[in-house]
């Protein structure tokens, strides 16, 4: 089943904002939205946002969502140290009837 | 405290069979969609299956139809995977999830190895 397409890896200097991008189709990210998902080494996924941009609680407005057509982006501000791990997006397709997932971005925080 | 643990790993023959369970708590477990995903060895997420609270709908990724089965106990609050004709492939750690709009309850996965 195709999946969603982000890049594999983003370096960015600390402080800086790093913008992570996932691309899907009409079918998934165009129609139902993304969710966000971040996972460090060893760990499982903790769930950023979803539906483009409802932030779960607890999760700091630094992290901010946002849709254009099938591309979802995931917006990181003021980088930590902290925010060094793997970015997954998610979505439903109704054309496969499955949910979709990107291959992941790896974030590096210089 | 909302939960998921995982359990039922380990190592098995290609060809082999295992189950998997995922016991849920600290939230109403038959309000919601729950999923299995899992993640083989340095690579990313995959969805397996998920399922409906009245257990009425069900969906698979295509590389485990007809192998797996997802099922569930509303009254043990629990999840399960079977998981029969394995595959080398099938080697991950496979996460529950509960489903709220997006997976936002993750338990902390149990490794399944399958050998040749």
């Amino acid at each position: 089943q195709a999946g969603l397409t982000q890049p594999p890896s983003v370096s960015k200097d600390l402080r800086q904002t790093a913008t992570l991008t996932c691309t899907g189709n009409s079918n998934n990210v165009g129609s139902q939205g993304a969710a966000w998902l971040q996972q460090h080494q060893g760990h499982p996924p903790k769930l950023l946002s979803y539906r483009n941009n409802n932030r779960p609680s607890g999760i700091s407005e630094r992290f901010s969502a946002s849709r254009s057509g099938n591309t979802a982006s995931l917006t990181i501000t003021g980088l930590q140290p902290e925010d060094e791990a793997d970015y997954y997006c998610s979505a439903w397709d109704t054309s496969l009837s499955a949910w979709v997932f990107g291959g992941g971005t790896k974030l590096t925080v210089l | 405290e909302v939960q998921l643990v995982e359990s039922g790993g380990g190592v098995v023959q290609r060809g082999g069979s295992l189950r998997l369970s995922c016991a849920a708590s600290g939230f109403t477990f038959n309000n919601y969609w729950m999923t299995w995903v899992r993640q083989a060895p340095g690579k990313g997420l995959e969805w397996v299956a998920d399922i409906k609270q009245d257990v009425n709908e069900k969906n698979y990724v295509d590389s485990v139809k007809g192998r797996f089965t997802i099922s569930r106990d509303n009254a043990k609050n629990s999840l399960y995977l079977q998981m029969n004709s394995l595959r080398v492939e099938d080697t991950a750690v496979y996460y529950c999830s509960r489903q709220a709009g997006a997976f936002d309850i993750w338990g902390q996965g149990t490794m399944v190895t399958v050998s040749s």
